[in-house]
């Protein structure tokens, strides 16, 4: 069975560009995570979705930010204007409809923002 | 969700047993402990959780204490791949399943 697939693994990006990272969750799963990790702290929940409804959308930083789950199976972030402080990694997870089940998670998406 | 505090780091001798404390004196009646790791490079890897009772999975055990306050996360036999930063989460029974992750401790294996 496939994992979750993040696409692309990395990407550098000039400030003001505008980049969209790609989330594909384990089929199955209804729930799908953001996260990420910029540099020098902690891993950070940013949004969740259940099938294509955002459930919690409350770490989103700003509305540089969009994320999108059309017909609840991959999803998108959408980063519009980068800017330097979006470096870091971001990573998608998903997780089983069952409230106790455990997250799977991609293996992330480096961004850099020059 | 209750907070977490675990050390930053801990060495542990290849083959040897790990055990990795954490202390979340705040923990309410309903919430889970969680455990997961994150080897270099890699995204984060669930590892094993419990409520209040011991749990063994193929990959660790965890044993948490009467009053759950504090748990250990125990590698029994730790291998240079077991090299990884482990988080200690707390979540609420039936949520949604957004975790919060801490800083964490960062487990070298030596040979």
């Amino acid at each position: 069975e496939a994992g979750v697939t993040q696409f692309p693994s990395h990407s550098v990006i000039e400030k003001g560009q505008t980049v969209t990272l790609r989330c594909d969750p384990i089929s199955g799963h209804d729930n799908l995570y953001w996260y990420r990790r910029v540099m020098g702290k902690e891993i950070k929940f940013l949004l969740h979705f259940v099938k294509e409804s955002k459930q919690d959308e409350s770490g989103m930083p700003n509305n540089r930010f969009l994320a999108e789950r059309t017909g609840g199976t991959y999803s998108t972030l959408k980063v519009q204007p980068a800017e330097l402080e979006d470096s870091g990694v971001y990573f998608c997870a998903s997780r089983q409809g069952s409230m106790n089940t455990e997250a799977f998670f991609g293996q992330g998406t480096r961004l850099t923002v020059v | 969700d209750a907070k977490t505090t675990q050390p930053p780091s801990m060495d542990c001798a290849e083959g040897r047993a790990a055990n990795l404390p954490c202390n979340h004196s705040t923990i309410s009646g309903n919430e889970y402990v969680y455990w997961y790791r994150q080897i270099h490079s890699q995204g984060p890897q669930y590892i094993i959780h419990g409520l209040k009772n011991n749990e063994t999975n193929e990959m660790a055990s965890l044993i948490i204490t009467e009053d759950r306050k504090s748990s250990t996360l125990i590698l029994p036999h730790a291998t240079l791949r077991d090299t990884a930063v482990y988080y200690c989460i707390v979540r609420v029974v039936y949520s949604w399943g957004k975790l919060q992750f801490g800083a964490g401790t960062q487990v070298v294996v030596t040979p």
